[in-house]
């Protein structure tokens, strides 16, 4: 088992452009994150999906968008990224809404 | 008042000593508490999960919880170097479901 998947593992963006970041996991979770990680900070919740077709917002959504595509996959788009999105991006899942998540390796973005 | 608040650190120990790592939460009815371990430019990781008041032991690792006080801490015994890392606490908020992640604490075991 992969665990949780994701990609790319570093990108590097010009402010304005756009990208999405892609997750996928292979435990059969019900329930998948995005977080993402300023320096010398914990983990800020930024959408999540408790279960297949369903999406909500977290703490930090604006400038966001995400899409649970299928159960195994989620990802979080930037439509027009600002120097403030610069920032590690982590995916988990979990069996079950908030019980114990699994983290991927993470995305390191930076926008210049 | 965040809602999971953690000692600031940076922690540092001596090899073979006790860490005492501390978290502190406002949401009264939390249901469950983790513990994750970050090392530095990794993800995190689960290393303790605890439901009910008491203590929970794993391996040189126990929990303590007491949902009186709201507070849950993690105790690392006869701490090691490759216990060095940034160490979160996590509390599954019953009412929305997801848990929200305190800012962590750094500790540094020193041989």
């Amino acid at each position: 088992n992969a665990g949780v998947t994701q990609t790319p593992k570093f990108q590097v963006l010009k402010t304005g452009q756009s990208m999405t970041l892609q997750c996928a996991q292979d435990m059969n979770h019900n329930s998948m994150y995005w977080y993402r990680q300023d320096p010398g900070m914990g983990l800020r919740l930024i959408y999540y999906s408790a279960s297949e077709g369903t999406t909500d917002k977290g703490e930090v959504p604006n400038g966001y968008n995400v899409s649970r595509l299928n159960k195994r996959e989620f990802s979080l788009r930037l439509e027009s990224a600002a120097p403030s999105q610069t920032s590690v991006y982590f995916c988990a899942s979990s069996e079950g809404w908030g019980l114990k998540q699994y983290f991927g390796p993470g995305t390191r973005l930076t926008v210049t | 008042q965040k809602e999971v608040e953690q000692n600031s650190g940076p922690l540092s120990v001596p090899e073979g000593a006790i860490a005492s790592l501390n978290c502190t939460y406002s949401d009264r009815v939390s249901q469950s508490f983790f513990w994750y371990r970050q090392y530095s430019g990794k993800s995190p990781e689960l290393i303790m999960s605890i439901y009910s008041n008491g203590d929970k032991e794993d391996g040189r690792f126990t929990a303590q919880l007491n949902k009186a006080s709201q507070y849950v801490s993690l105790l690392i015994r006869d701490s090691q170097p490759s216990d060095s890392a940034t160490y979160l606490c996590a509390v599954k908020n019953t009412n929305a479901g997801k848990s929200t992640f305190g800012d962590g604490t750094t500790l540094t075991v020193k041989p």
